[in-house]
């Protein structure tokens, strides 16, 4: 059983340019999250996506904006990148329900902004 | 001032020790608590999950949560060099929501 798998592993951009992240979630869940962790910091949370709407956000510009597809899998897209913006994008999933315990992280997607 | 402050170290300790990690927070609103392990490279993996004051033990691992002082702990007792990673606390208001606000992370190194 896959477990929440994200891509690419590393991305590297300039600033100003536009980028995609993609996320499947574990087999079997129906929610997913993206968090941004810059180095050192602990993750900050970006938003949530179920049933293919942005169910909460966190306090991120319109430049991140979000997709969920019919299939559960999610995109965050960030447009005209900053150099702060160099971070590792974690998407974790987890199934709608009054649980925390269910969330599961992937490895992330390490993005460089040059 | 940030919600969740948590010392990000470098901690290094020997083999068998205990350890002890530590977060404070300013958010009263806040009641459940969790503890992750993220391991270099990788995405964080829940460790430990509790509500409100009092402890939880699982195995070598014990969570500790103190209200009235806004403080949570977690100890690791016999630490192993495979307890080696960076320990982040989060926590959020109320339960079933994932906007999880998170510590800065203490990175732990446990010395053979």
């Amino acid at each position: 059983d896959a477990g929440v798998t994200q891509s690419p592993t590393h991305l590297i951009k300039t600033r100003g340019q536009q980028v995609t992240l993609r996320c499947s979630p574990k087999s079997g869940h129906d929610t997913v999250s993206w968090y941004q962790q810059a180095l050192g910091q602990g993750p900050q949370f970006i938003f949530q996506y179920y049933e293919e709407e942005e169910r909460q956000r966190g306090n991120f510009p319109d430049r991140f904006s979000g997709h969920q597809f019919p299939n559960y899998s999610s995109e965050l897209n960030v447009n005209a990148l900053w150099l702060g913006d160099s971070a590792l994008y974690l998407c974790a999933s987890s199934l709608a329900g009054p649980s925390n315990e269910k969330l599961f992280f992937g490895s992330g997607t390490q993005l460089s902004v040059l | 001032q940030k919600e969740v402050e948590q010392d990000p170290g470098p901690l290094s300790v020997p083999e068998g020790a205990i350890v002890s990690l530590n977060c404070t927070y300013s958010n009263s609103a806040f009641q459940y608590f969790m503890w992750y392990r993220q391991y270099s490279r990788k995405g964080p993996e829940l460790l430990m999950y509790t509500y409100s004051s009092g402890n939880k033990e699982d195995g070598r691992f014990t969570a500790q949560v103190d209200k009235s002082s806004k403080y949570i702990s977690l100890f690791i007792r016999d630490s192993q060099p495979s307890d080696s990673a960076t320990y982040l606390c989060a926590m959020v208001p109320n339960f079933g929501n994932e906007k999880l606000t998170f510590g800065t992370g203490t990175r732990l190194t446990i010395i053979p």
